[in-house]
């Protein structure tokens, strides 16, 4: 059973456009909520990260959006640049710090 | 500054042979430990979880195991390999609850 789900699976954004990924989850119990950025043959990086006491927060051109209540997050790509291509990410842990992550959104920003 | 080493970065193995990879973690004590699989364009699955040496939590039934010999040391291993071993294996910690992962570089495993 898949924990997190994501969507879209993939993203062709134009360069300065805003790119949008959307992740939904069932288990009430998962209260911390990170996003990763990974490139071809390396790790996941942390982007940034919520828990549910806030409703957004933003860190430069990358922003959470978080719904508790539609148990959904989102990231928000802010004038998406060629640099951001990559696969992206959602994630989220509870009570015994175990991460489960989506499925993936690879986003290509053209140029 | 805490760093994570995992190695190797490369693997190709024939299907019944051994696994053995490691991963270290420097400047932490007592750090949450991770093994997660990533299949090609697929997502991250979490296989072991550690909170301290010798205690592991399996998440998913397979054909591998895992160890915390030191507290800053998570091997993970297999007695005879199958094809649907092949993946991107990485490790990672994180020091507490409310704390991001922290991942290596992984390992690529090419079961033959």
């Amino acid at each position: 059973q898949q924990q997190v789900k994501q969507s879209p699976q993939s993203l062709i954004v134009q360069k300065g456009g805003i790119s949008i990924i959307n992740c939904a989850y069932e288990n009430t119990a998962f209260d911390y909520f990170p996003w990763y950025q990974q490139f071809p043959g390396k790790g996941p990086a942390l982007l940034i990260a919520i828990r549910p006491d806030v409703s957004e927060k933003k860190e430069g051109r990358f922003t959470i959006s978080f719904n508790k209540s539609a148990k959904q997050f989102s990231l928000h790509i802010m004038d998406s640049q060629p640099g951001d291509s990559a696969t992206y990410f959602c994630a989220a842990s509870g009570n015994f710090n175990k991460f489960y992550f989506g499925s993936g959104t690879k986003l290509n920003v053209k140029p | 500054s805490q760093t994570i080493h995992q190695w190797p970065a490369t693997l190709v193995q024939p299907v019944g042979s051994p696994l053995s990879l490691e991963c270290t973690v420097e400047g932490t004590s007592n750090p949450n430990l991770y093994w997660y699989r990533q299949a090609a364009g697929r997502g991250l699955q979490l296989l072991f979880y550690s909170v301290g040496i010798g205690q592991i939590s399996s998440e998913v039934p397979q054909n591998l195991s895992a160890s915390r010999p030191q507290d800053r040391q998570f091997i993970l291993s297999s007695k005879k390999l199958l094809l649907s071993d092949s993946g991107f294996y990485l490790c990672a910690w994180s020091p507490r609850r409310y704390s991001p992962l922290h991942f290596g570089n992984g390992t690529r495993l090419t079961v033959t």
